[in-house]
């Protein structure tokens, strides 16, 4: 089954610079990568989603990136701020019957002003 | 009119007793799951219903029974409850299998 793998865990920067998270999943079926946010008590929410299809997407101060063919895929959050601090979490799917979003281990995100 | 609602939000209970999580949702979804979020906080895939029928069933111990009586609802049955059982349990669904999941606010159960 798929497996992703998630870097780093922990990561702290500064307000305003930016962040990257990286991922990488191993079944190579795989065509739907979304990633959530959750914030302390709350639940996951998807912040941005990339298909296999696209090599890029950007949606205001976050872009997802994806490398099929070394099955990785990046989250990059520029001029980060205080409330960018939460968990981010990158998941794989093969979008076929029976299977589930599998999801990486998490990264915590602190951004300190 | 909450997309995703899981009761109870808290729960705390003593070993060795059964308890119930309700989950329902409003959004038409054929899919739904339950997630277990530990204390490292890794979200780990427990069972999966798409229109009642259960799709996934993982390396979940017996005493955990999913019962999904129509597609806008799925319940978790917790028996003989252990300490390591002690964890935020989410709910979620999807318009069909391994697309985006849209969760509920979460279950804390606490074993004591």
């Amino acid at each position: 089954g798929e497996n992703v793998e998630q870097h780093p865990s922990t990561l702290s920067v500064q307000e305003g610079d930016s962040a990257v998270i990286k991922c990488t999943y191993s079944d190579s079926a795989s065509n739907y990568f979304p990633w959530y946010k959750q914030e302390l008590g709350k639940r996951p929410q998807l912040i941005i989603d990339i298909r296999s299809n696209v090599g890029e997407k950007k949606d205001q101060r976050i872009a997802v990136t994806l490398n099929k063919t070394a099955k990785h895929f990046s989250l990059h959050i520029t001029e980060t701020q205080p409330e960018d601090s939460a968990v981010y979490f990158c998941a794989a799917s093969t979008g076929q019957a029976g299977t589930a979003l599998i999801f990486g281990k998490g990264t915590t995100l602190s951004v300190s002003s | 009119d909450t997309a995703v609602s899981q009761t109870p939000k808290y729960l705390v209970t003593q070993m060795g007793n059964d308890k119930s999580i309700k989950c329902e949702q409003n959004l038409g979804h054929d899919t739904m799951y339950w997630y277990k979020q530990d204390s490292k906080k890794f979200l780990k895939i427990m069972f999966s219903y798409n229109n009642k029928e259960l799709i996934i069933n993982e390396t979940v111990p017996n005493r955990f029974s999913p019962k999904s009586p129509d597609k806008a609802h799925l319940n978790l049955h917790i028996n003989s409850l252990e300490l390591g059982d002690s964890a935020v349990y989410f709910c979620a669904s999807s318009p069909s299998s391994g697309n985006t999941i849209y969760f509920g606010e979460g279950s804390w159960l606490t074993v004591v």
